[in-house]
């Protein structure tokens, strides 16, 4: 078991759809992150959030819309998605912004297919 | 700009034999941190090691172990007795001191260990 949570697992959606994806970490770090994975590929990260405010946004487009309400939660609001959005999004964490030399803690992620 | 070059896109491996990843960085600061995840197919990315530039000395974690060598600007990865476990991605990554710096990965190596 991870000490990042994510839900759902999968999500598949249409084009038109609606959803969200949700990420929590109760281990006290202040600083969360959103990445998305495509198949045999490394992470790219999409936002950082840094004390529940968005420190990075790595011109992600905005079809995709990052939510901190608090300390222990990040959301990743979607809509009007396109198929080459499907990947696999990661959720990470760390103890704060700037310690690059602490690990980022990863979720297992969201695998997303876009129909 | 940084840069991680992992060779290797697949690794073959019959179990208990060792095997070497290796990991080759590109960077002008003096000052950096190195680190090591391994994705397993449940796609959680599992933080490994950190290692900062100024930090030389091989270290071994049960079967694994790590080479740094600032010399060659290398940072690779041995497992010991490989076991059907260790099938898995396993990223190199890099990121720089000071404020938030963007975390590098390498483009991962997969490795697969035959029973």
């Amino acid at each position: 078991d991870t000490e990042v949570t994510q839900t759902p697992k999968h999500l598949v959606m249409g084009m038109t759809n609606k959803k969200s994806l949700k990420c929590e970490q109760h281990m006290g770090h202040r600083a969360m992150y959103w990445y998305k994975q495509k198949a045999k590929k490394p992470p790219e990260l999409m936002f950082v959030y840094s004390y529940e405010k968005l420190s990075i946004n790595e011109s992600v487009p905005s079809r995709f819309s990052p939510e901190c309400p608090n300390s222990s939660l990040l959301n990743l609001h979607l809509h009007a998605l396109q198929p080459e959005d499907s990947a696999l999004y990661l959720c990470a964490s760390s103890p704060r912004e700037g310690a690059n030399n602490q690990p980022q803690h990863f979720g297992d992620g969201t695998r997303l297919s876009i129909l | 700009a940084q840069k991680v070059t992992q060779a290797q896109t697949e690794i073959s491996v019959v179990e208990k034999e060792d095997v070497t990843l290796d990991c080759v960085y590109e960077t002008r600061d003096t000052t950096y941190y190195l680190f090591w995840y391994k994705q397993p197919p449940s796609g959680e990315l599992v933080f490994l090691i950190r290692r900062n530039s100024f930090d030389e000395q091989n270290e071994i974690s049960g079967r694994y172990s790590w080479n740094f060598q600032k010399s060659t600007s290398s940072f690779n990865f041995t497992i010991t007795a490989s076991q059907v476990v260790d099938s898995a991605v396993y990223f190199c990554a890099l990121s720089l001191s000071g404020g938030y710096q963007k975390v590098t990965f390498g483009t991962g190596t997969k490795l697969q260990v035959i029973p």
